[in-house]
């Protein structure tokens, strides 16, 4: 039972342009989402966060907006940069939960010259 | 800081074999946990450790078992194996586990069965 879902698998985008990447959950006791960069042979690293007392959250270029009546979170890369080529997996966890972060499927972003 | 090491890094098996897989987390990190990651799936929880006990567990079959040490260094282990088990098993690493604290991942381990 996939809890976190991103639909679109793979992303292309020009350099300089935004890229967005989205992300669906269905369990209303998510109340803290992170978004992770993973690049090949290498583990996931922590790109931002959100908790569900806010809608918005900007860390330089990245900022996640979170919609919680439409249970839809969403990350904006401005403006985006060929070292954003990754794949980027969205997660969600409810905050009295210890370590069982539910993870979407990832999203292939392909940044091009 | 040294960061999450995994290893091995790559581990070839056959069917009905068993594989242990080992975590070492950042150093005063005490919450471990493990990601099995295929293709489609993304990464799904297996458990989740904390100074020596599971916390958390995931929907996998008991032939998934883990531990962890006094030290934090944790093991999964996978018995039986089936070829649905070929998959990037990933242990992260945090504090405490609280879903504030940041995870750190190791590189993973690549486990293919045949």
């Amino acid at each position: 039972d996939q809890q976190v879902k991103q639909n679109s698998p793979s992303l292309s985008v020009q350099e300089g342009r935004i890229s967005i990447l989205n992300c669906d959950y269905t369990n209303s006791m998510f109340d803290y989402f992170l978004w992770y960069k993973k690049y090949p042979a290498e583990g996931p690293t922590f790109l931002i966060s959100i908790s569900s007392i806010k809608d918005k959250n900007e860390d330089g270029r990245f900022t996640v907006f979170l919609n919680k009546s439409a249970k839809h979170l969403s990350l904006h890369i401005v403006p985006s940069q060929p070292g954003d080529s990754a794949v980027y997996f969205c997660a969600a966890i409810p905050t009295d939960s210890w370590g069982k972060f539910q993870f979407g499927a990832g999203t292939q972003v392909v940044v091009t010259p | 800081k040294a960061g999450v090491t995994q290893t091995p890094r790559y581990l070839i098996k056959t069917r009905g074999q068993q594989v242990t897989l080992s975590c070492s987390p950042i150093s005063g990190h005490r919450s471990v946990s493990w990601y099995q990651q295929t293709p489609g799936q993304g990464l799904q929880f297996l458990f989740e450790y904390f100074s020596e006990t599971q916390r958390n567990k995931g929907n996998f079959p008991g032939r998934f078992s883990g531990r962890q040490f006094s030290n934090s260094r944790s093991e999964m282990n996978v018995s039986t194996l089936e070829l649905g088990d070929s998959a990037l098993y990933l242990c992260a690493s945090s504090l405490s586990g609280r879903a504030t604290d940041t995870q750190y991942f190791g590189p993973g381990t690549r486990l293919t069965v045949l």
